[in-house]
């Protein structure tokens, strides 16, 4: 079963718009940790934030911010006002207490393409 | 800072030729990774050190695939003998004390097994 589902592979906006990618994870763990991560088109993989299962609240940095929702079990991450630097693929990830958190598991990835 | 240094960034080998990929963590980290990023089965943990012991290789594909960590600051993945079938880009991973407090990634290497 698909752990972490981001169901959007690739998402094309223009510059300025607001954009959303959905991020649904699946544990039965009580205790586990929610990630996002940017991959640039120079193929590096960047940390961008991680929130525990116990701190629902939302968080904004910059033109950055993320929705945990545990009631929905969703982990969604949106970008203000768009720049085309934003181009990237982005995955979200998950590790569980099963595994001593250690395993991080990802999704498939939202490839977000932002035209000038 | 360094952050985590792998090498090559380009490695293209012909089939059943010995692939070695090097990694060297951020200094002070005690833990190491080692993923796969393919197109059919995107990022995958093949295996993990903590302290330079490997904790769980279940993410190893096969008895072609092995990793070493002698010490806490050098960790190589050899694939012998090499197939098609192994292109992929392989990240390694450090991290302070475990997955909670998430990975630095390295660049990746790229294989091309032809």
């Amino acid at each position: 079963a698909q752990k972490v589902t981001q169901a959007q592979t690739e998402i094309s906006v223009v510059e300025k718009e607001d954009v959303t990618l959905d991020c649904v994870y699946e544990t039965r763990d009580t205790t586990y940790y929610l990630f996002w991560y940017k991959q640039p088109p120079s193929g590096e993989l960047v940390f961008l934030i991680r929130r525990n299962s116990f701190d629902e609240q939302n968080e904004i940095s910059g033109r950055y911010s993320w929705n945990f929702q545990k009631s929905t079990s969703s982990f969604n991450f949106t970008i203000t006002a768009s720049q085309v630097v934003d181009s990237a693929v982005y995955f979200c990830a998950l590790s569980e207490a099963r595994t001593g958190f250690q395993k991080l598991v990802f999704g498939t990835g939202t490839r977000l393409l932002v035209s000038p | 800072d360094a952050g985590v240094i792998q090498s090559p960034r380009h490695e293209v080998t012909e089939m059943g030729q010995e692939v070695t990929l090097r990694c060297k963590p951020i200094s002070g980290h005690d833990y190491l990774f080692w993923y796969r990023q393919t197109m059919m089965r995107g990022l995958e943990l093949l295996i993990y050190f903590n302290n330079n012991v490997p904790i769980d290789d279940s993410g190893m594909p096969e008895d072609r695939f092995s990793a070493k960590m002698p010490n806490a600051s050098f960790s190589t993945l050899k694939i012998q003998p090499s197939e098609p079938r192994d292109s992929a880009v392989y990240f390694c991973a450090s991290s302070l004390q475990g997955g909670p407090y998430g990975y630095t990634f390295g660049s990746g290497t790229r294989l091309t097994v032809v």
